[in-house]
């Protein structure tokens, strides 16, 4: 089964706090996605990665940077947390599409930041 | 993007066969359809996808129209595990492979 394990379930910090969620993937799979989910709103995409030391902006970016450094770990940051980023935090991986069909991603379990 | 519509919520008894309906009229011929569940406090989870024909996993079954303009995800007997809130996608060959969750369908299993 495809493993995907995010750092955390929960998280609270403080607004102005440099904030690092982690996740991994076990799958070997090329891409990789950080979603956040608040009610009302669905799922948004922040960032993604197709490969090593490669990402690509999202529909979402501002305040958020991201780190591919390994195949296997896809890192989000919040540079300076504020409150308007208290959110459920997503991690996706998948394979890359070399055919151009869209393949399946997988979730990890998700982590819950809460800026106070 | 093409859009799905889905009925806001769903009813079912355990052990019963459960049909999800997602409409889709303005799919395209390289839309492939996916089917995402979200269990409560869950990450989203991989049901099925198909393109024209119909498609069975060990999760579901997924009955595509012959015009494509609807789809059907079955599940042939709910469990209580079953409970959760059903996605149905359209994602275009060769486009953007971000996940967009509309509202989706609410599944309440009922003992």
């Amino acid at each position: 089964d495809v493993k995907v394990t995010q750092s955390s379930r929960y998280l609270v910090k403080r607004t102005g706090e440099k904030v690092f969620l982690e996740c991994v993937q076990d799958m070997d799979h090329e891409n990789m996605f950080w979603y956040r989910q608040d009610p009302g709103l669905g799922l948004r995409l922040i960032y993604f990665s197709y490969d090593v030391k490669m990402k690509e902006k999202g529909d979402i970016p501002e305040g958020y940077s991201v780190s591919r450094e390994k195949k296997e770990r896809f890192s989000l940051i919040l540079e300076s947390a504020s409150t308007n980023q208290t959110s459920m935090y997503l991690c996706a991986s998948s394979l890359f599409p070399l055919s151009g069909q869209p393949y399946e991603q997988y979730f990890g379990p998700g982590t819950r930041l809460t800026v106070t | 993007d093409a859009k799905t519509t889905q009925p806001n919520s769903m009813e079912s008894n355990e052990e019963e066969p459960v049909h999800l309906p997602c409409n889709h009229s303005t799919i395209s011929g390289t839309d492939y359809i996916h089917w995402y569940r979200q269990l409560p406090s869950q990450g989203p989870e991989y049901v099925i996808h198909g393109l024209t024909s119909n498609v069975n996993n060990r999760m579901a079954s997924l009955a595509i129209a012959e015009d494509r303009k609807s789809s059907t995800l079955i599940l042939h007997r709910a469990t209580l595990r079953d409970a959760a809130v059903y996605y149905c996608i359209l994602l275009t060959q060769g486009g953007s492979e971000k996940l967009v969750f509309g509202k989706g369908t609410k599944l309440t299993v009922n003992p």
